[in-house]
């Protein structure tokens, strides 16, 4: 079945990393992505891998991909104020479904 | 530019009313989507248009009735809705099959019923 799990919630100091993680229950996805929302606001696509690579990097974040564990991470470097969102994790087929996971809110503590 | 732009913002409307919920693209985008969000919940798909087409409807009440008038439009009509039905409307779109399928969403449009 499709499953995507995340922790809800995720507080980290600012000037840290943050470390956000999702597993995933279907070997066959093509397509893994991270997204945020702001408090009122839509989701804003942050990065993306395919499933045949196992890091990306792109200025403050990478994200690495571990397929047989089927884990999925999105560190954030240097974590600050202006991060503090939900940050979903989702899959797809390649196809026109993305499934979502529950989000994580990040809490950035002074 | 990757915008997918959404109007209105916000919309109050009673249980027998008429409204409609727009959404507009210009990168050339062949897919577009439907997603109801709830508080604290993530998105739902609701429904995908790919190539103007119909090509999923996750069991959607027909109170909320789709149309795709051209490849850069997509609208959500909205009839005799009830107070479960106020959430985050979210529209997004992505390239066509096969091409990296990366989905950008809009702002979305906060629908409240009453």
């Amino acid at each position: 079945g499709e499953d995507v799990e995340q922790s809800l919630f995720l507080s980290v100091r600012e000037g840290d990393s943050s470390v956000i993680n999702c597993t995933y229950t279907d070997s066959s996805s093509t397509y893994l992505y991270w997204y945020k929302q702001e408090p009122g606001a839509g989701l804003q696509l942050l990065t993306y891998i395919f499933s045949n690579m196992d890091m990306k990097q792109d200025q403050r974040l990478t994200v690495l991909l571990n397929k047989k564990d089927k884990h999925l991470s999105l560190r954030i470097a240097d974590t600050q104020t202006g991060d503090s969102a939900i940050y979903f994790c989702a899959e797809s087929w390649g196809d026109d479904k993305i499934i979502f996971g529950k989000g994580t809110r990040l809490h950035i503590l002074p | 530019d990757t915008e997918v732009t959404q109007t209105p913002k916000h919309l109050v409307m009673g249980m027998t009313n008429k409204k409609s919920l727009k959404c507009e693209q210009h990168m050339g985008h062949r897919a577009m989507y439907w997603y109801k969000q709830k508080a604290k919940k993530p998105p739902e798909l609701m429904f995908v248009y790919s190539y103007e087409k119909l090509s999923i409807n996750e069991s959607v009440p027909s109170r909320f009735s789709p149309e795709c008038p051209n490849s850069s439009l997509l609208n959500l009509h909205l009839h005799a809705l009830q107070p479960e039905d106020s959430a985050l409307y979210l529209c997004a779109s992505s390239t066509s099959r096969g091409a990296g399928n990366t989905i950008y969403f809009g702002e979305g449009s906060w629908l409240t019923v009453v």
